[in-house]
């Protein structure tokens, strides 16, 4: 499984970009990228998932580059409510549904 | 459909008790899983089902915790005896297939304190 690696927390203003870059340097070839979010006291809660280039939707977006060893995290205008702790995650098909959860950035956004 | 549904919501018991987490995962969902989150290590994979079978229990910390899914719309954890390192939030999750094309959904998780 690929290990991932992202900074452990990463602080903001309400009405900022935030952009948090994950490193995935043995990413193989069958595996996506998942970000999911969790705030205190719940559950993690899917994001986005990519495999290249640019997916976007209507919380964030993913930038995926073209050797896919790194991807970031995207969120436009955030507000207090995004804070919490982002996850990267790698995977693909081969393993079968297993998620592994590294540690996480933990993101504060300030009035 | 009203999500993944965990209960108790909270446990509070005292060392050697045997504690029993229940999950009914998303109707229609093949997948299971019992996730462990604490501070010092972070959220943790202990076992997985797929169609009710177990999958990959290689995250089970030790004997004294086992799982279940008897049906389609039922999963335990119990621990027994339980310990105060087994203090922790126990998260269930399910999916409707593979990693690769489908999410995982959470449940709320139960907190569970071992005295």
């Amino acid at each position: 499984l690929a290990k991932t690696t992202q900074p452990i927390s990463m602080d903001s203003y309400e009405g900022q970009e935030v952009n948090i870059t994950c490193s995935h340097n043995n990413i193989a070839t069958n595996d996506y990228i998942t970000w999911y979010q969790q705030f205190p006291s719940q559950g993690p809660r899917f994001i986005i998932q990519g495999y290249k280039t640019k997916v976007t939707n209507e919380v964030a977006s993913l930038f995926i580059p073209a050797d896919r060893k790194s991807s970031t995290l995207s969120l436009p205008r955030v507000s207090l409510s995004d804070t919490a702790v982002y996850y990267c995650l790698v995977g693909g098909p081969n393993q079968g549904g297993k998620l592994i959860f590294g540690q996480g950035t933990e993101l504060s956004v300030k009035p | 459909d009203a999500g993944v549904i965990q209960s108790p919501r909270h446990e509070v018991t005292e060392m050697g008790q045997e504690v029993t987490l229940r999950c009914k995962p998303i109707s229609g969902h093949d997948y299971l899983f019992w996730y462990r989150q604490t501070m010092m290590r972070g959220l943790e994979l202990l076992i997985y089902f797929n169609n009710n079978v177990p999958i990959d229990d290689s995250g089970m910390p030790e004997d004294r915790f086992s799982a279940k899914m008897p049906n389609a719309s039922f999963s335990t954890l119990k621990i027994q005896p339980s310990e105060p390192r087994d203090s922790a939030v126990y998260f269930c999750a399910s999916s409707p297939g593979d990693f690769a094309t489908d999410t995982q959904y959470f449940g709320p998780g139960t907190r569970l304190t071992v005295l």
